[in-house]
């Protein structure tokens, strides 16, 4: 039982264009969202989060945003660069301790 | 960065065998976690802490348990390590909204 889907395993996009990650939900006691960028052989690191009572949250080239009605939200990157290419992960928290993960979706950029 | 060590690094053990898998942090966070992470399931969580002796269950906890003696350190345990525990182990803790993980052991049960 999926609660965070991330149903594109992997994504290839060009160098100066919009990447574009997605993320569905199914709980919609979920009120917390997270985007974390993993690199190879390290930990997840925190990109940029949004609350339930947002739409949108933009910071620097990374901007998501929240559809709450479609329990959706996607994280756009642009322009994107090749120090994008990275596995990323949504989360999702209905508590402030705990974040239920998706399965990732790993970002290529190609020169 | 939350200061995040987790020791070993790597790990390659038999069947059987315990295995403890150590998380240290040095930013005084209340929560801890543990998680693994393996193909097509991203991070999942096997136990978490919400401080001292207190800790609870993840959605994969079946075959571990965990030990919080002191706020910095965050035990895993593998009693009996099967093939299905093969992985990669990722601790984090976190203070508020935001977790910051560790960078990982990558354990191979044979």
């Amino acid at each position: 039982d999926q609660q965070v889907k991330q149903n594109s395993p992997s994504l290839s996009v060009q160098e100066g264009r919009i990447s574009i990650l997605n993320c569905d939900y199914t709980n919609s006691m979920f009120d917390y969202f997270l985007w974390y960028k993993k690199y190879p052989a390290e930990g997840p690191t925190f990109l940029i989060s949004i609350s339930s009572i947002k739409d949108k949250n933009e910071d620097g080239r990374f901007t998501v945003f929240l559809n709450k009605s479609a329990k959706h939200l996607s994280l756009h990157i642009v322009p994107s660069q090749p120090g994008d290419s990275a596995v990323y992960f949504c989360a999702a928290s209905g508590s402030r301790s705990k974040l239920v993960f998706g399965q990732g979706t790993r970002l290529t950029i190609n020169p | 960065d939350a200061g995040i060590t987790q020791s070993p690094r790597h790990k390659v053990t038999e069947t059987g065998t315990p295995v403890t898998l150590r998380c240290h942090q040095t930013e005084n966070h209340r929560y801890m976690y543990w998680y693994r992470q393996d193909p097509g399931h991203g991070l999942r969580l096997i136990h978490y802490s919400y401080g001292v002796k207190d800790t609870d269950k993840g959605e994969v906890s079946d075959g571990y348990s965990v030990s919080r003696s002191k706020t910095e350190d965050f035990l895993l345990t593998l009693e009996s390590a099967t093939s299905s525990q093969t992985s990669v182990y990722f601790c984090a803790t976190s203070a508020e909204n935001e977790q910051f993980f560790g960078p990982g052991t990558r354990l191979t049960v044979l």
